[in-house]
């Protein structure tokens, strides 16, 4: 079962335009991570921000996660078309043998940034 | 700086037909992962593997599908007798870890997409 809701679906913006994502999940985290996956191909790790944050940056992209509300956003400032991707949270659940954990991902938001 | 890799990159078999994925996990990493995308929707988990050893499959994985990783580095996932409802992508990721320490990051190669006619 999917942990992770994006919400918007799909969003399409021109190109300079910030654009947002949010994520709700479900049950309590350890840490929340964004991946930007380009039209059929694989997935790339974009940010993790840990429980106990509440905002962290990276170039262009500002996370902020709510863990009251149980809720993250991805904002991308100045978009670019270069930028256009589906765009997925992903939380850990933990797996019962070998201290490892499986990410659990949300649908995901279709990004369009237009030129 | 070599990523995970996958092959093939795209397969396309008929109905009843096995079919057999690679993955190329980054070279120190201990952990592998496979999981299934359809469309439309976010990667799902199939298995894991922590060294060459399959601690974890998920109840996706019917007996239809079986997984290795005889060496502990490439992990080879096999499909028997493909339905059309396997058609998806299937995803490979790795990570590094132990019991006292793990990496949360996973790293994921480009995909196998599945077409079952």
């Amino acid at each position: 079962s999917q942990q992770g809701e994006e919400d918007p679906q799909a969003l399409s913006i021109q190109e300079g335009e910030n654009a947002t994502m949010n994520c709700s999940y479900k049950t309590s985290i350890n840490n929340l991570q964004w991946y930007r996956q380009n039209s059929g191909r694989g997935l790339v790790h974009l940010i993790l921000i840990r429980s106990n944050e509440r905002e962290k940056h990276s170039g262009r992209l500002r996370v902020t996660l709510d863990t009251s509300k149980k809720s993250s956003s991805l904002l991308i400032t100045a978009s670019r078309a270069a930028d256009t991707a589906s765009y997925f949270c992903a939380t850990a659940a933990p797996l019962t043998q070998g201290g490892s954990e499986k990410l659990v991902f949300g649908k995901g938001t279709k990004l369009t940034v237009n030129p | 700086d070599t990523g995970v890799s996958q092959n093939p990159r795209h397969k396309i078999t008929k109905r009843g037909q096995n079919v057999t994925f690679r993955c190329d996990p980054i070279s120190e990493h201990n952990r592998l992962y496979w999981y299934r995308q359809t469309l439309g929707q976010g990667p799902e988990f199939l298995t894991y593997f922590q060294n060459e050893a399959q601690l974890e499959k998920s109840r996706l994985l019917s007996d239809r599908f079986s997984a290795e990783r005889p060496k502990g580095s490439f992990s080879t996932l096999e499909i028997q007798r493909t339905e059309q409802g396997d058609s998806a992508m299937y995803l490979c990721a790795s990570t590094e870890g132990t019991i006292y320490l793990s990496r949360e990051t996973q790293y994921f190669g480009p995909g196998t997409r599945l077409l079952v006619l």
